[in-house]
């Protein structure tokens, strides 16, 4: 079945730093990619999201590339802010299973300042 | 403007004491979808609805129940909440397809049980 495994938290970096959050997939069809971001007590909001083979979603600062190859779909931001403190979600959907989206564990990131 | 509308936020019910969570959405999607989630893990699912077609996910527990009046509306009821039933609950809506499209979630209910 459809899986994410995602790099274990909670992340710790200071303001200004470069951030990296692995994400990768099992699918047996052709998945679109998701990063889903969720602030304390809040629900998840979208960050970013790739369709197809090596295109990159970016938003906020945030980037992630879409690589087939090494069937991951990392997160990146060359500069992380007190306020990017959250959990981050890497996700999946396919065609399969319903159309169901399917989540990695969640990453948390803390900033300090 | 909010597209996805979860009432209440916050929710404390008694142990045992039926409770319902409410969910409505102004984006005409007809997927829409219940989630629990603790303590900040993946959001788990329960079940969802493909318009009026009723979907619900092997080990949610019969405690759980779900109804769907219109397009715009999904309540999820818990009939007798245990203290284990404590968690955000999140609903979100999608279009059924493309497989691109992604999910859009509600702010959530937390549920307090005591």
């Amino acid at each position: 079945g459809d899986s994410v495994t995602q790099m274990e938290g909670p992340v710790t970096l200071s303001e200004e730093a470069f951030l990296t959050i692995n994400c990768t997939y099992t699918a047996t069809g052709y998945p679109s990619l998701f990063w889903y971001v969720q602030y304390p007590g809040e629900g998840l909001q979208l960050l970013l999201k790739a369709t197809k083979a090596d295109d990159k979603g970016s938003n906020k600062g945030f980037e992630a590339t879409y690589r087939k190859e090494t069937t991951s779909f990392h997160l990146e931001k060359g500069s992380v802010q007190v306020s990017d403190s959250a959990v981050y979600f890497c996700a999946l959907r396919t065609n399969n299973a319903g159309n169901m989206l399917t989540f990695g564990g969640g990453t948390r990131l803390m900033v300090k300042p | 403007d909010a597209m996805v509308i979860q009432n209440p936020r916050y929710q404390v019910t008694q142990f045992g004491k039926p409770v319902t969570l409410s969910c409505s959405q102004t984006l005409n999607h007809n997927v829409m979808y219940w989630y629990q989630q603790k303590s900040s893990q993946a959001p788990k699912l329960l079940f969802h609805y493909y318009d009026k077609d009723f979907n619900n996910e092997a080990d949610t527990p019969d405690n759980f129940q779900s109804r769907r009046p219109n397009t715009s509306f999904c309540f999820l009821d818990i009939r007798s909440p245990g203290l284990g039933d404590a968690a955000m609950y999140l609903c979100a809506t999608s279009r059924a397809s493309p497989r691109n499209t992604e999910a859009f979630f509600g702010q959530g209910t937390r549920l307090t049980v005591v």
